[in-house]
């Protein structure tokens, strides 16, 4: 099966600290690319990051950070030193190499930065 | 324009009427993908169009759910005899090959709130 799960529904913080949105993805494929996206309240969603596979080595965006590994089909996002401005809801979502084309999407975790 | 558009960005119906929703993809890009989301849910696959043709289709809910795209370009997602059920945000996302998705990221337009009475 396909399958991508966050199991974070909601996630309230104060700015300033970090937090770490969680995604486990299930997928048969040995070739696949796993992405976030953001949806911020204005309903738009904006690309944030894309990672084949075969690549587990971590990233880091300035605040922005994501940690994929294999072992654990996982692919956790993080923001260090959150601001308001973070406040969305953020989406994983998975394309298997056997339909390359369809994005298999989590159900989103809410993120909300409290000034 | 510069990124993907949709039109309208909102639109009210009556149970039982028909509707269009339109979306103008990014110029050169082959790919097109109709999406829906409920209030408070994940999205949805509709439909993928590469040109022209729709591969599939498999994810329209029912034969009340109709797409096509003409010119490689614009595409009408057509809703007959709407339901209440219907309501949704229905999001567009272009990209400039669907065989390389791996390498090239959906865009997506602000979607068309559609609500049912």
């Amino acid at each position: 099966a396909q399958k991508v799960t966050q199991a974070q529904t909601e996630i309230s913080v104060v700015e300033k600290e970090d937090v770490t949105l969680d995604c486990v993805y299930e997928t048969r494929d040995t070739t696949y690319y796993l992405f976030w996206y953001k949806q911020p309240p204005s309903g738009e969603l904006v690309f944030l990051i894309r990672r084949n596979s075969f690549d587990e080595q971590n990233e880091i965006s300035g605040r922005y950070s994501w940690n994929f590994q294999k072992s654990t089909s996982s692919f956790n996002f993080t923001i260090t030193a959150s601001q308001v401005v973070d406040s969305a809801v953020y989406f994983c979502a998975l394309t298997p190499r056997v339909s390359n084309y369809q994005l298999i999407w989590g159900a989103g975790t809410k993120l909300i930065i409290k000034p | 324009g510069a990124g993907v558009s949709q039109s309208p960005s909102n639109k009210v119906t009556e149970k039982g009427k028909d509707v269009e929703l339109r979306c103008d993809p990014i110029s050169g890009h082959t790919a097109l993908y109709w999406y829906r989301q409920s209030l408070g849910q994940g999205l949805e696959f509709l439909i993928y169009f590469q040109g022209n043709s729709a591969p599939d289709k498999s994810g329209l809910p029912s034969d009340r759910f109709s797409a096509e795209r003409t010119g490689g370009s614009v595409s009408t997602l057509t809703i007959q005899r709407t339901q209440q059920e219907d309501s949704a945000v229905y999001l567009c996302a272009s990209s400039p090959d669907r065989r390389a998705l791996g390498n090239y990221e959906q865009y997506f337009g602000p979607g068309t709130r559609l609500t049912v009475t």
